[in-house]
Parts: structure tokens; C-alpha cells; sequence
């Protein structure tokens, strides 16, 4: 079935673990990302990738990391959780990057608890 | 840095007609995106509008004018089904999109 998967569905992690978020997408679409999203605040973008072999920052990177070995995965990491990354994490990925119209499709979200 | 606002909640009857406003200022203006993101589930498009006027998608439809910074998705016929969070997301300067926190519309019967 074409499209995103993401793993887990639902973590609830210890402060201070380490623990990385898979995101993998058969569409052979060049460009992904990772949000957050919060109440109130709705989805802020954490990294992107335009291409594989490259990353980038979004608006709130820090505690988080990420690498683009291959087109299709996209995983992201967090080096040692903290409980304000407490949150639901979206990939997501489009046929291109850099470039305004390409709409982005959105995996089903992995909802992160850190006690 | 980007502003983008767009109302907390509405509500309307089903059948009925309701009107999402999203204004914005932001570096640079690339276009404008409307999701629909049902609860618990991942956002997915409706609509994307780069130039000036209305774009009709069926019981859809979404305007922009980038002079005022301003868009709205109007919702016609509503279902029950239509009942989620819209948001709105501005494509900047540098063609990453910033969201606005998402307007929840609740059809009542």
C-alpha cells in the first residue's frame, strides 16, 4: 500500500532515554519532514530532508536528529528525551522540496508520552 | 518570523454553510495550503492557492488575497463527516510551510 508509515504508534519513554521514530515512505518522493504537533500551537517543523544525503533545520531542532541514508526512510532521534518533547510527531514527504506547490502527504503519527 | 492566524473553533448545523478565515504575515509568500485533519488522524490536503481568487473543489472552496495576507476555505453542504480541524499553512521564503494552530469546526445536526 503506497504511502507513510511511521513506528511506533505510541511510546511513552523515561526522561533521559534515548529513542529514535522510523518514518518510511514508498511514493520514491525526494523531500521529507518531521513535525510536532501540540495543542495550540499546531504542527512546527523540527527537520527536513530535500534530497537523500542532505538535512536541514526547521523551526525547533534542538534534542532531535536526523539522517537520510536512502530516499525512503527518514528517522528521527532524540539523544535524551525530555518531557517538553512530550508530543506528536508527524513525518511527512513530498514529491519535491524547495519548490512551493507540491503538497505534502502526512504519515499517521507516532504520539510520544516522556514521564 | 511568521504569523498566522486563523479562529480556535466554530460551530454550524448540518447542511449549512461556514467560513474559515486565516490571515497572515510572513517572510515571503509562496503559496498557501488548506489540510483537514480529523482527530487522531494525520492531516491530509484540500487545497492550494498561489494566485489571487477562488478556487472551487466541489462542497470546497478556498480564496486568497496576498495583498491583505488573508485566505479562507469555505465549507458548503456540511456533513457530518466535515467535522475536524482545518489549518492553514503558509509557504515562505524559504518553501518550508508554517502552520497556524488550526481552526475546529463541529457540525451539529
Amino acid at each position: 500500500i503506497a504511502g507513510i508509515t511511521q513506528a511506533p504508534t505510541s511510546q511513552i519513554l523515561a526522561a533521559g532515554r534515548r529513542m529514535t521514530l522510523r518514518c518510511t515512505q514508498d511514493m520514491r518522493h525526494n523531500a521529507m519532514y518531521w513535525y510536532r504537533q501540540d495543542l495550540g500551537l499546531g504542527l512546527r517543523l523540527i527537520h527536513y530532508s530535500n534530497t537523500a544525503g542532505t538535512t536541514g533545520k526547521g523551526e525547533v531542532p534542538d534534542g532531535y536528529s536526523v539522517s537520510r541514508a536512502n530516499t525512503d526512510d527518514f528517522p528521527l532521534t532524540l539523544a535524551s528525551a525530555v518531557p517538553s518533547q512530550t508530543s506528536v510527531y508527524f513525518c511527512a514527504s513530498s514529491l519535491k522540496g524547495g519548490s512551493a506547490s507540491y503538497e505534502q502527504y502526512f504519515g499517521p503519527g507516532t504520539r510520544l508520552t516522556v514521564t | 518570523g511568521q504569523n498566522i492566524d486563523q479562529p480556535t473553533e466554530m460551530t454550524a448545523t448540518e447542511g449549512a454553510i461556514v467560513q474559515i478565515n486565516c490571515t497572515y504575515q510572513t517572510s515571503g509568500f509562496n503559496g498557501l495550503f488548506w489540510y483537514q485533519q480529523h482527530a487522531g488522524e494525520a492531516p491530509t490536503f484540500l487545497s492550494y492557492n498561489v494566485l489571487d481568487g477562488l478556487e472551487e473543489k466541489g462542497r470546497f472552496s478556498s480564496f486568497l488575497s496576498r495583498s491583505k495576507g488573508y485566505s479562507y476555505l469555505l465549507l458548503k453542504e456540511l456533513q457530518m463527516k466535515d467535522s475536524a480541524s482545518y489549518l492553514c499553512a503558509v509557504v515562505g521564503n524559504d518553501y518550508k510551510l508554517s502552520f497556524g494552530a488550526g481552526t475546529t469546526v463541529t457540525v451539529r445536526a
